[in-house]
């Protein structure tokens, strides 16, 4: 079945406790990207990935780091959280301009 | 920059009632996407317009883009239990074709 795939699907954790989102797609998309969710102000991309080994940032990167080593993997890292980073996260590939997400992340920074 | 608006942000019907949310864009767009994201769900793609004034028909889902491609409506005839959550709309941006979303409607079915 083709999917995208997130991991974990629930994460509490304390402030400046590194940790990373991983998120796979089996479709051999080359453009991947991260948003994050929060009430009232819709889906605000974080990063994108074109291909491999080419990010970009998106409108909200600040706290976040990417990479892009193969094609299927786009990890979402957050080096140091603050409580600010508490939010709904979902990965997204793309085809054809349509966007496959993941079913999302729900992180807690406390 | 670049702005997608999305109304309203919610809307509360009695089931058998119809939904429409509209979007407008601050500018011309070569496309407009349409997602559905269920409560506790992720973003499903509905549909995708690409022609001035088109109108596109999912059962009882009616999908418009206006003539000078800047707004765009979806329209649920009769809704139903199963079409709760919120829609959402996006187009492409100018400069990196990244998705502009709107910020969504929410259905909400009145008990």
């Amino acid at each position: 079945e083709a999917q995208v795939t997130q991991n974990p699907r629930y994460l509490i954790t304390v402030t400046g406790k590194k940790l990373t989102v991983t998120c796979s797609q089996n479709m051999n998309h080359e453009y991947m990207s991260w948003y994050r969710q929060d009430p009232g102000l819709g889906l605000r991309q974080i990063y994108y990935s074109m291909n491999v080994e080419v990010t970009d940032k998106g409108d909200v990167p600040e706290g976040y780091k990417v990479s892009r080593k193969e094609k299927r993997n786009f990890p979402l890292i957050l080096e140091s959280p603050s409580p600010n980073q508490t939010s709904l996260y979902f990965c997204a590939s793309r085809f054809r301009g349509r966007y496959t997400f993941g079913s999302g992340t729900r992180l807690t920074v406390v | 920059g670049q702005q997608v608006m999305q109304i309203p942000q919610y809307q509360h019907v009695q089931e058998g009632e119809d939904f429409t949310t509209y979007c407008n864009s601050s500018t011309t767009l070569s496309n407009i996407q349409w997602y559905k994201q269920r409560p506790g769900g992720h973003p499903v793609f509905l549909i995708q317009l690409v022609k001035s004034g088109e109108v596109k028909k999912q059962k009882r889902l009616t999908f418009q883009f206006g003539e000078a491609k800047k707004n765009s409506s979806l329209h649920i005839t009769a809704t139903q239990t199963t079409d709760v959550g919120t829609y959402f709309c996006a187009g492409p941006e100018d400069s990196n074709y990244q998705l502009i979303w709107g910020a969504g409607t929410k259905l909400i079915i009145k008990p």
